[in-house]
């Protein structure tokens, strides 16, 4: 059972214009979520995150949204850039529980054109 | 020097071989995580420890064995490697107050054949 699901594989936009990541859950008990970027050949490096207390997180070109009763939050990278070209994931986690570790979503591939 | 350190970064090695993933971290982080990554599959969670007398295991322990020696090294172990072991190979660290977030080392690429 796949309790964070990124349902878009791929996605490409164009240099200057905005992408929107898509990540829905499922477990209720989840109240933490993250996003990570992966270039190939290095790890994963944390991005955003936001509580669900707030329902949207800003830093620099990225800001998340967390609309709980859908479940389902969305990262927004305006204006987009070449380099933001990679993978992301999203995380989630119930922050309260003793045994935390993050369940990860399985990434989808941004690629911005010139 | 890189917080985490994951030796080697890419191995090729023959099924039935015994093979061993290393992971050192300079966080001073008392979590430790190990994760494949497979394409379509995003990142699993193998075995994890909270601390050096805690194991755990994740989603897709099977196949696979852990070593925390001390409280910044943790191994991951293919007793007997099999073709569908070939992956991206992840270790993670975090700690236990309040920052949610991993430190994710640079990967072993494993090839088994």
């Amino acid at each position: 059972d796949q309790q964070v699901k990124q349902n878009s594989p791929s996605l490409s936009v164009q240099e200057g214009r905005i992408s929107i990541l898509n990540c829905d859950y499922t477990n209720s008990m989840f109240d933490y979520f993250l996003w990570y970027k992966k270039y190939p050949a290095e790890g994963p490096t944390f991005l955003i995150s936001i509580s669900s207390i707030k329902d949207k997180n800003e830093d620099g070109r990225f800001t998340v949204f967390l609309n709980k009763s859908a479940k389902h939050l969305s990262l927004h990278i305006v204006p987009s850039q070449p380099g933001d070209s990679a993978v992301y994931f999203c995380a989630a986690t119930n922050s309260g529980g003793s045994n935390y570790k993050l369940t990860f979503g399985k990434g989808t591939l941004l690629t911005v054109n010139p | 020097d890189a917080d985490v350190t994951q030796t080697p970064r890419n191995r090729i090695t023959k099924t039935g071989k015994r093979i061993m993933l290393e992971c050192s971290q300079t966080k001073g982080h008392d979590r430790m995580y190990w994760y494949r990554q497979d394409p379509g599959l995003g990142l699993r969670l193998i075995y994890y420890s909270f601390d050096v007398k805690d194991i755990n295991k994740g989603e897709i322990s099977d196949g696979y064995s852990v070593s925390r020696q001390a409280q910044a090294k943790f191994s991951l172990s293919l007793e007997s490697a099999i073709p569908n072991q070939t992956a991206l190979y992840f270790c993670a660290t975090s700690d236990s107050g309040h920052n949610y977030g991993y430190t994710f080392g640079s990967g072993t690429r494993l090839t088994v054949v």
